[in-house]
């Protein structure tokens, strides 16, 4: 069964820096990958997916990650914190070519922005 | 569009009551999901539905049922609730039944069985 890691259940970045969250799977055969975000009392929503061709993906809100089949990891980045991203961030994987689209998460990474 | 929507948004039960979740969407996708997140362990999928007419179980089905009522209606219901049950559910729908189709997802209902 496929299984995903996030390294680290919560983060802290100040206003401007850099964001990196950590999403490692397991499996032998890339997955499709995906990238949620949840704000506080909503539901998620999609912040980009890898499911083929580019190794480096663009989403909403100037996020991006790239795939790396050789450490089975799609880490999440964005340059430059906005308060505007204080929300938690979860990581996905679903099997290619497998009946439904059953997505398998991993635990969530919270991050806060200090001004 | 209303996209997603769940009601209710927050119920509490006792252990042994019953109750249903109601989902709907307005989309007119195909496929629906329902979901529990509990901290530190992400979502995990109860049932889902591919299309009209079929349901499947998904990682944790145990102590619930699913009613996929029609096109736009997805219900989730528990017969004899636990505290285990205590969590925060989520309906999902996505146009098609493959990963290459986003999911979009509901508010959530808060869940307590005490």
């Amino acid at each position: 069964a496929q299984s995903v890691t996030q390294l680290g259940s919560h983060v802290s970045v100040s206003e401007g820096a850099l964001v990196l969250l950590r999403c490692n799977y397991s499996s032998s055969v890339p997955p499709y990958l995906f990238w949620y975000v949840q704000y506080p009392n909503q539901g998620l929503q999609l912040l980009l997916k890898y499911t083929s061709a580019a190794t480096l993906v663009k989403g909403i809100n100037g996020f991006e990650a790239e795939f790396k089949k050789s450490e089975t990891s799609f880490h999440l980045t964005k340059p430059s914190a906005h308060m505007s991203d204080a929300a938690e961030y979860f990581c996905a994987v679903s099997d290619r070519g497998a009946a439904g689209n059953k997505l398998t998460f991993g635990g969530g990474t919270r991050v806060l922005v200090k001004p | 569009n209303a996209g997603v929507t769940q009601t209710p948004k927050f119920q509490v039960l006792k252990t042994g009551q019953s109750m249903t979740l109601q989902c709907a969407q307005d989309m007119n996708h195909n496929s629906m999901y329902w979901y529990r997140q509990d901290p530190g362990m992400g979502l995990r999928l109860i049932y889902y539905s591919a299309s009209e007419g079929t349901t499947d179980k998904g990682e944790v089905p145990n102590g619930y049922n699913v009613s996929r009522l029609n096109k736009r209606e997805f219900s989730l219901r528990l017969e004899s609730a636990a505290p285990s049950q205590t969590s925060v559910y989520f309906c999902a729908s996505s146009e098609g039944g493959t990963a290459l189709y986003e999911q979009y997802f509901g508010p959530g209902t808060r869940l307590t069985v005490t």
